[in-house]
């Protein structure tokens, strides 16, 4: 079965500093692959998505996220972090098929301090 | 605009008492799904809808219901609803290609 797994539960930034948030996959073939955003008591946004080509992807807010076959992983940068991107961050995979699924991580909370 | 629409945002409700989350959508999408969020586990779907009248079980479909009678709505029911159902629920739709998701805002289910 497939997975997702983002190591960091919880991770702390100052103001002005970079972020990398880590997210690996478990699966055979290329897959599908977002990162949500989702701030205190919203919903979820769609930061950026992967379904193939160049590997290295834009997204809102200045974050991009780079896709590494190799090392099964998709992980989040941003080079200069601001306090209003404190939320919780959770990595995707689509699951192929027709189940329609997304298969989550279990979310990274970004903390920024001033 | 599109959108995924959600209703109510904010239940506080008792065991036992049925009750029905609705979902909206106006992109014509064929693919909806139900989702659950809880601390530390991320969303996990509860069902899903390929098309019309096809409907099947998620990761957690016990003590849930659905239907889909038309393309634009697809409503969870709970029946018999358990403390363990106090969670955040997102109704969420999709294309077939491309495949990605569209998520409704959210509703935060309490059961006493």
């Amino acid at each position: 079965a497939q997975s997702v797994t983002q190591p960091d539960i919880h991770i702390t930034v100052s103001e002005g500093a970079s972020l990398e948030l880590r997210c690996n996959y478990s699966y055979g073939a290329t897959p599908y692959l977002f990162w949500y955003v989702q701030s205190p008591g919203q919903g979820l946004q769609l930061l950026l998505k992967y379904f193939s080509g160049d590997t290295l992807v834009q997204g809102i807010k200045g974050f991009e996220a780079e896709f590494k076959r190799s090392q099964s992983s998709f992980n989040l940068r941003k080079p200069s972090v601001h306090w209003s991107d404190a939320a919780e961050y959770f990595c995707a995979v689509d699951e192929p098929g027709n189940t329609g699924k997304l298969i989550f991580g279990q979310g990274t909370t970004l903390q920024v301090k001033p | 605009e599109a959108q995924v629409t959600q209703n109510p945002r904010y239940l506080i409700t008792v065991t036992g008492k049925k009750l029905t989350v609705t979902c909206s959508q106006n992109m014509n999408h064929e693919y909806m799904s139900w989702y659950r969020q809880d601390p530390g586990l991320g969303l996990r779907q509860i069902y899903y809808s390929m098309n019309v009248e096809v409907t099947d079980k998620g990761d957690v479909p016990e003590g849930y219901k659905v239907s889909r009678k038309e393309k634009r709505n697809f409503p969870l029911i709970l029946e018999s609803p358990s403390p363990n159902q106090t969670s955040l629920y997102f109704c969420a739709t999709r294309e077939t290609i491309p495949r990605e998701q569209f998520f409704g805002p959210g509703t935060r289910l309490t059961v006493l």
